[in-house]
């Protein structure tokens, strides 16, 4: 059961260079979503998609561009690292968004920006 | 505003003891879903357990209970019988399903709590 898988576990960027993490489930969901967790601050989203072809912004979307091209993946990509982008970052997908379903997580990405 | 508030930065608990971690809420919205996660040092996500607004028994799953108070906009993790396994954080989340604005139904999520398990 592969569920979310993200890439890749590990990063190092320097200032300026951009890259792209990659995100993609096989549970069918429509909804996909992208967080950054950050010491003491818990989980905040970045991005989120209910379903392919559209996205949305969350309450940290600066710096950060998304799209959903198919149900499957959903990429999270930064334009030009900064040092304030260095963080873990988790991708998440369910059903819907509007409904009890739980949030399936990735296994996250670990991001340093130097 | 902050609309999940866990205000126990770090939690001790003794073996085979009963444990709360706390879980304060803000929402105007009448139906709302709370979760519980569980984060390992390791660092995936495992969900433990969901309370919906409507639900009138209080969750439960396993050694997991979920003390909800919805008047008091409470939702505290009660873990009984803690094991070693069970160190980590713990996050409590939000969603709001009244609206159909689909940014408020993401999942909000407070800061955590981080639980050590004392031999």
């Amino acid at each position: 059961n592969a569920g979310v898988t993200q890439t890749p576990k590990f990063q190092v960027l320097k200032t300026g260079q951009s890259m792209t993490l990659q995100c993609a489930q096989d549970m069918n969901h429509e909804y996909m979503s992208w967080y950054r967790q950050d010491p003491g601050m818990g989980l905040r989203l970045i991005h989120y998609s209910v379903g392919a072809g559209i996205t949305d912004q969350g309450e940290v979307p600066n710096g950060y561009n998304v799209s959903r091209s198919t149900t499957e993946d959903f990429p999270l990509r930064l334009l030009s690292a900064a040092p304030s982008q260095t963080s873990v970052y988790f991708c998440a997908s369910s059903h819907r968004g509007g409904d009890a379903g739980e949030l399936f997580f990735g296994e996250g990405s670990r991001l340093t920006v130097l | 505003a902050q609309k999940i508030t866990q205000t126990q930065p770090g939690m001790f608990v003794q073996e085979k003891e009963a444990v709360t971690l706390d879980c304060t809420y803000d929402t105007s919205d009448q139906s709302y879903g709370l979760f519980w996660y569980k984060q390992p040092s390791s660092g995936e996500m495992i969900f433990l357990i969901y309370q919906g607004s409507y639900d009138e028994q209080n969750a439960t799953e396993g050694r997991y209970s979920l003390n909800f108070q919805k008047a008091r906009k409470s939702a505290n993790l009660v873990i009984s019988a803690s094991q070693l396994g069970d160190s980590a954080m713990y996050f409590c989340a939000m969603r709001e399903l009244g609206s159909m604005d689909t940014g408020r139904r993401a999942l909000t999520f407070g800061s955590g709590t981080r639980l050590q398990v004392q031999p």
